[in-house]
């Protein structure tokens, strides 16, 4: 089992949709971070957070650390929001970044 | 532009050839790391360097070989490679080593014939 769990594994909205993807994670860590990966490969770091909430345009990144929990979510989602988004945490004592699979989100206009 | 980039972007080659991937940062960064990325695999960090030096291995077979001749460029030396080395492997920088916000360049896809 993974130490960083993403879902849904996969995600089709309509444009304008609110979009939420969640990451659930099994050890103690010192950030957890949010990345977009985009059709062609390249990734763009979103958010590095160690608790309570982001804000970048419409995106919001929020996490709970009691719950080990986080969720990205997109607000009036739009065709351009396609890609696949990628949790990963530093655990305390390691500060390599452990990664999650992706959730591979498709708007559709 | 997330001022790491990568060539080439596409690499074909056959298993008995030898090839090289490489990245150049420019954003006065300290570290640059080399990740690989399988097809439903989570990335899996390969190398780190920090100001030219190793200081991670992952347990990399030796048919991989990184080179950082300076703290802006970074190599990786492929040579014997297998068809399951096909993948997209990804170079990134940051401040300092472990730690920070990485930025990632487009990706070399590999695939070995």
């Amino acid at each position: 089992k993974n130490e960083v769990e993403q879902s849904p594994q996969n995600l089709t909205a309509q444009e304008g949709e609110f979009i939420t993807i969640n990451c659930s994670y099994s050890v103690g860590i010192s950030a957890l971070h949010w990345l977009q990966q985009h059709p062609g490969g390249g990734i763009v770091s979103l958010f590095m957070l160690s608790s309570g909430k982001k804000k970048h345009g419409r995106l919001i990144a929020t996490i709970n650390i009691q719950e080990k929990h986080s969720s990205l979510h997109i607000t009036a989602s739009h065709p351009r929001d396609s890609a696949v988004y990628i949790c990963a945490v530093e655990k305390f004592g390691n500060e390599k970044l452990t990664f999650g699979t992706g959730t591979r989100l498709t708007i559709i206009p | 532009e997330t001022g790491v980039t990568q060539t080439p972007r596409h690499l074909v080659m056959g298993m008995t050839n030898k090839k090289s991937l490489k990245c150049e940062q420019h954003l006065g960064h300290n570290a640059m790391y080399w990740y690989k990325q399988s097809a439903k695999k989570p990335l899996e960090l390969m190398f780190v360097y920090s100001l030219e030096e190793r200081v991670e291995n992952n347990s990399v077979p030796s048919r991989f070989s990184p080179e950082c001749p300076n703290s802006s460029h970074l190599f990786l030396h492929l040579h014997t490679l297998q068809p399951e080395d096909s993948a997209l492997y990804l170079c990134a920088s940051s401040r300092g080593a472990l730690t920070g916000e990485l930025f990632f360049g487009e990706g070399s896809r590999l695939t070995v014939l």
